[in-house]
């Protein structure tokens, strides 16, 4: 069974600053997706990355960009220039390359911006 | 697009009675998927739908919880006897079902406070 770790419950950074998520996962597939997941107090999850696990090159959107590991099964999000609204739990999913597969999601890491 | 909408936003129930969640999910979506989130947790999944047969149950869900979308729309989620253990958020989400790692959009959950 696939399984994805989050060894961070909490951490903060300052307006403007760079902080870095941590995630692991665990799977004996080859082919799969990686997603990092944003829950504000509005409790309504919102995409905030993906990732083809077959793609080799890092993606990233906007402030946010991930480094993506899979000889390490590592897949952390980096944010840069971080704001006030960014504030919120962040939640690293897997999905395996099947048509309709669940989403298995970590256990999350609290993220506090500090003004 | 007006999102997925789940109803009602939050139910406070006594034990042992049956209550039913609904989802309203994005129009012309037709994966549907129902998550349950416990405090401090990532969601797990428990059910998914394509239109409106249900292809894959997860053994969280016990003969106590039953879905249906009985026209590949809307979607419900019944429990029945609740227990305390019930307490939750439980979470909708829809994809349109074209592309694999295809993003999902969440509702913003059903809180299910248990007495």
């Amino acid at each position: 069974a696939q399984t994805v770790t989050q060894s961070q419950p909490e951490m903060s950074v300052q307006e403007a600053e760079t902080v870095t998520l941590s995630c692991t996962y665990d799977t004996s597939e080859s082919d799969y997706y990686l997603f990092w997941y944003k829950q504000p107090p509005s409790r309504q999850m919102i995409l905030v990355i993906r990732q083809e696990a077959y793609k080799q090159q890092n993606a990233t959107e906007n402030r946010f960009s991930v480094n993506f590991q899979k000889a390490a099964k590592s897949f952390s999000l980096k944010i840069s220039d971080s704001q006030l609204g960014d504030a919120a739990m962040y939640f690293c999913a897997y999905r395996r390359e099947t048509s309709g597969s669940r989403l298995t999601f970590g256990e999350g890491t609290q993220l506090t911006v500090n003004p | 697009d007006t999102g997925v909408s789940q109803d009602p936003r939050h139910k406070i129930t006594k034990r042992g009675q049956n209550v039913t969640f609904r989802c309203d999910p994005i129009s012309e979506h037709n994966r549907l998927y129902w998550y349950r989130q416990t405090l401090g947790q990532g969601p797990e999944f428990l059910t998914y739908f394509q239109n409106e047969a249900q292809l894959e149950k997860s053994r969280l869900l016990s003969d106590r919880f039953s879905a249906e979308r009985p026209k590949g729309s809307f979607s419900t989620l019944e429990i029945q006897r609740t227990e305390q253990g019930d307490s939750a958020m439980y979470l909708c989400a829809s994809s349109p079902g074209r592309a694999l790692g295809e993003k999902l959009f969440f509702g913003s959950g059903t809180q299910l406070s248990v007495l």
